[in-house]
């Protein structure tokens, strides 16, 4: 079974940095690119990053590159966002998803950051 | 970017009745090269993650019941309906894979009358 199990979410302050975590298992990680998708409170779905599986290549969304950085440890089954100069929008809840050969077949739960002083 | 503008925002629909959702991309998702269209559907329930119902445009998930289908091609989709029950109350995303960055829809939110 597959499970995406993200942490390390909580309240900062703006300017303040975060790290998220989403730990993997039930499929061969590896093999599958990555991706972190928010979710402002009440609002809807928004990319923000993506990782191929072998880690060579990464996506960033506009409202988040330079300020964000994706990673993954293949070897630890584990995908990581790095989050600097946070501010006040980017307040959400940050999912984990696996992409299949299409689109993302499967997600976390979910972790709320929130950015407030 | 490409977005996506979904129709109507929300609706209400009486149980057994059909609920249809359109989607529009401003500009085609249809990839040349292999005639598919990448455009997917996700329904959201309350506190919970997205669950993937349909991908390519038309075909459905494993597991996701047959009630729900997908159609249209280039920039226009509907995701279907055909049958409303209780526990499909929920909101509908649709979503791009075509370009990067992967975009989505604003939600329609589908409740019962």
């Amino acid at each position: 079974e597959v499970q995406l199990l993200e942490s390390g979410g909580g309240l900062v302050q703006p300017g303040g940095s975060l790290r998220l975590s989403c730990g993997a298992s039930g499929f061969a990680f590896s093999s599958y690119g990555m991706n972190w998708v928010r979710q402002a409170p009440g609002k809807g779905l928004e990319w923000v990053s993506g990782i191929s599986g072998s880690a060579i290549t990464t996506y960033y969304a506009d409202s988040v590159k330079g300020r964000f950085t994706i990673s993954r440890d293949n070897s630890r089954n584990t995908l990581y966002l790095q989050m600097h100069s946070l501010r006040a929008e980017d307040t959400a809840i940050y999912y984990c998803a696996k992409e299949s050969t299409s689109t993302y077949d499967y997600w976390g739960q979910g972790t709320l950051v929130t950015v407030s002083s | 970017d490409i977005v996506m503008t979904q129709s109507p925002d929300s609706l209400a629909v009486s149980l057994g009745e059909r609920a249809s959702i359109n989607c529009k991309s401003s500009q085609s998702v249809l990839s040349r090269s292999n005639n598919k269209n990448y455009l997917a559907w996700f329904q959201q329930k309350p506190g919970q993650p997205p669950k993937l119902l349909i991908y390519w445009a038309s075909a459905r998930e494993s597991g996701v019941p047959d009630r729900f289908s997908g159609s249209g091609s280039g920039a226009d989709f509907t995701l279907t309906i055909s049958s409303l029950q209780a526990e499909d109350v929920a909101v509908y995303y649709c979503q791009q894979y075509h370009t990067i960055p992967w975009t989505f829809g604003q939600g329609t939110k589908v409740e019962v009358k």
